[in-house]
């Protein structure tokens, strides 16, 4: 099946650092990529919807001034969480997408720690 | 809010059929089903998805009824490695969003 390479797998840094996540599609180029954050013992939640070339929509409630989102390519999309603030800390998630009846795709996740 | 409703939990005897059922009922017609799995601490996985025919592949099989108002993931042969959340989604084709429910959580046992 289609590979979702997501990197970092854990970071682990202190408050007010930038932490910078990568999400490739290794074998298909995605025209969506997504981005959701997962609290322990709960389900995903979706923060932004990103496509290449176009700024990301972002989710109600998500700043999109600390979680900026670059979909550079039909590959490669990132997240950057500005200031990070141990409220912060949580698991961290990319999925890619194409066109029609094609089901997303995702990475990891990567699990973001603020001490 | 997640169109779909599903058990918070279940449990499996190992090598038994694993069937996990899922209510959609306000599903709209050009709107698929599709199932993933969240193994801990690890991103979703997709298993299946369908719009009004059962489908089958290596992972499961997918029974959608005539009414599409319900659906039934089975896993043939669980193995412990089965255990995880399982989601049951729907989604259209034009719309890539999707909303997350709890899901279920199965267990398998030995």
């Amino acid at each position: 099946g289609a590979v979702v390479s997501q990197h970092p797998s854990r970071v682990i840094c202190k408050s007010g650092t930038s932490v910078k996540i990568e999400c490739r599609s290794l074998d298909f180029q995605a025209t969506t990529m997504f981005w959701y954050r997962q609290f322990p013992k709960q389900s995903l939640m979706l923060m932004a919807t990103s496509n290449e070339g176009s700024k990301a929509t972002y989710e109600q409630g998500v700043e999109k001034d600390k979680f900026l989102i670059n979909h550079a390519s039909l590959t490669l999309s990132t997240l950057t969480v500005t200031s990070a603030h141990p409220e912060d800390s949580s698991f961290y998630i990319c999925s890619a997408g194409r066109l029609g009846n094609q089901p997303q795709h995702f990475g990891d996740g990567t699990r973001l720690s603020i001490l | 809010d997640a169109k779909t409703t599903q058990p918070p939990s279940m449990d499996c005897a190992e090598g038994r059929a694993a069937n996990l059922p899922c209510n959609h009922s306000t599903i709209s017609g050009n709107e698929y089903v599709y199932w993933y799995r969240q193994i801990h601490s690890q991103g979703p996985q997709y298993i299946i998805h369908g719009l009004k025919n059962n489908e089958t592949n290596e992972m499961a099989s997918l029974i959608i009824t005539e009414d599409r108002k319900s659906s039934t993931l089975i896993l043939p042969h669980a193995t412990l490695r089965d255990t995880a959340v399982y989601y049951c989604i729907v989604q259209g084709d034009s719309n890539y969003q999707l909303i997350w429910g709890a899901g279920t959580k199965l267990i398998i046992k030995p």
